[in-house]
């Protein structure tokens, strides 16, 4: 059973304005999540993290949101562009069971476009 | 950019061989884990390494078995290969044994006929 669940499979977007990816996650005791990117035929890459102590983590153009009454997150990209187009995967990890076990959602395929 | 390297990338099989894949890593990490990624199931660990010959089960290890003779390789090997092992696979490293960033491999994209 999935503990991390990303239920948009795709999300189409125009240059320029915001995407909104969801994340929602069913194991409370998950206390760190991240954010990855694909590109096809390449690795994962780190995009943006949070730990639980924080509700909301900016790095330039990407904001994590993170609310844990509701068990759910969320990435903001703003403003969007062709080059975010890409799966991005939503993973998370409780703190006391480490080891990089992170537990990831099944991805949503974002395109930007022009 | 990690210094990750993933062999073979590209590899088709026939159900019942034996199959090992190769993860080489020159960041001297201690941690490295082996995923499988899947349509409608992202990211599954498989097995881990937390030193040389100190390995752990994942998630989906039935069927795999790994091994790590050297803090640079992490080996996969499918003892006997079944049609549903094919996916993609990606080694990952980290630096710290707590939650945090992983570094991951091009992928190893493997076919069992």
């Amino acid at each position: 059973d999935q503990q991390v669940k990303q239920n948009s499979p795709s999300l189409s977007v125009q240059e320029g304005r915001i995407s909104i990816l969801n994340c929602d996650y069913t194991n409370s005791m998950f206390d760190y999540f991240l954010w990855y990117k694909k590109y096809p035929a390449e690795g994962p890459t780190f995009l943006i993290s949070i730990s639980s102590i924080k509700d909301k983590n900016e790095d330039g153009r990407f904001t994590v949101f993170l609310n844990k009454s509701a068990k759910h997150l969320s990435l903001h990209i703003v403003p969007s562009q062709p080059g975010d187009s890409a799966v991005y995967f939503c993973a998370a990890s409780p703190s006391t069971d480490s080891w990089g076990k992170l537990q990831f959602g099944a991805g949503t395929q974002v395109v930007v476009t022009p | 950019d990690a210094g990750i390297t993933q062999s073979p990338r590209h590899k088709v099989t026939e159900t019942g061989t034996p199959v090992t894949l190769r993860c080489h890593q020159t960041e001297n990490h201690r941690y490295m884990y082996w995923y499988r990624q899947d349509p409608g199931h992202g990211l599954r660990l498989i097995h881990y390494s937390y030193g040389v010959k100190d390995t752990d089960k994942g998630e989906v290890s039935d069927g795999y078995s790994v091994s790590r003779s050297k803090t640079e390789d992490f080996l996969l090997t499918l003892e006997s290969a079944t049609s549903s092992q094919t996916s993609v696979y990606f080694c990952a490293i980290s630096s710290s044994g707590s939650t945090g960033e992983l570094f991951f491999g091009e992928g190893s994209r493997l076919t069992v006929l």
